[in-house]
């Protein structure tokens, strides 16, 4: 079982349509979350990190559950330039070599 | 404000031949690191090197060795590449403080072929 999990898609929106993914870890003692956007061909960008309280960054909610452990990320209103892959990224400790990718979710929203 | 340079973009290898793949930051982050990307599979880590003059493997380390000539710079060397070694490498550097890590930024990217 790979320790980041995420469900590969793709996802097909119509505009406007809300869409949520989903990221599982399994190392209970994973400190720091975040999601990453990769455009084809492209480098991976931060899009926001996951704190536990839940944030917002206009249309994108991200929430963690530790309990579940578990983190989401909620699409509102989707835009023809939300395709792309999302990454789930989990920190199981301090500093970056303990940094695990998730393979990422495909997104296709359509016209 | 250029963040994480790196090069070649392309490169196609022959078995055995070596390269190097150049990364520099100019955002003064301590910490950097090599990835690889295959198909279907997540970013996984080559090399890190969390501050000027200490190196440690990832984990896939196997095949490559790495240098961190400054603050600024950190290598990747395919010593005698393989097939299994075709994919696209992303070279990053982060913002590491009281051990949290704040994000990555990523180069964009090396795509290697070995044939």
């Amino acid at each position: 079982r790979k320790e980041v999990e995420q469900d590969p898609g793709p996802f097909n929106v119509p505009e406007g349509a809300t869409v949520a993914f989903n990221c599982t870890y399994s190392n209970s003692a994973s400190q720091s979350f975040f999601w990453y956007r990769q455009d084809c061909r492209k480098e991976p960008k931060l899009l926001m990190s996951v704190y536990s309280s839940g944030n917002e960054d206009g249309r994108f909610t991200a929430q963690l559950n530790r309990a579940s452990q578990y983190i989401s990320l909620l699409i509102r209103d989707s835009k023809l330039s939300d395709s792309a892959t999302y990454l789930c990224v989990v920190n199981r400790g301090t500093g970056g070599f303990k940094t695990i990718f998730g393979a990422g979710t495909r997104l296709f929203v359509k016209a | 404000n250029a963040g994480v340079t790196q090069t070649p973009k392309f490169q196609v290898l022959k078995t055995g031949q070596s390269m190097t793949l150049q990364c520099a930051q100019d955002m003064n982050h301590n910490s950097m690191y090599w990835y690889r990307q295959d198909p279907g599979m997540g970013l996984r880590l080559i090399y890190y090197s969390a501050s000027e003059g200490t190196t440690d493997k990832g984990e896939v380390p196997n095949g490559y060795n790495v240098s961190r000539l400054n603050k600024r710079e950190f290598s990747l060397r395919l010593e005698s590449a393989a097939p299994s070694q075709t994919s696209v490498y992303f070279c990053a550097s982060s913002e590491v403080w009281r051990g949290a890590n704040y994000g990555y930024t990523f180069g964009s990217g090396t795509r290697l072929t070995v044939v």
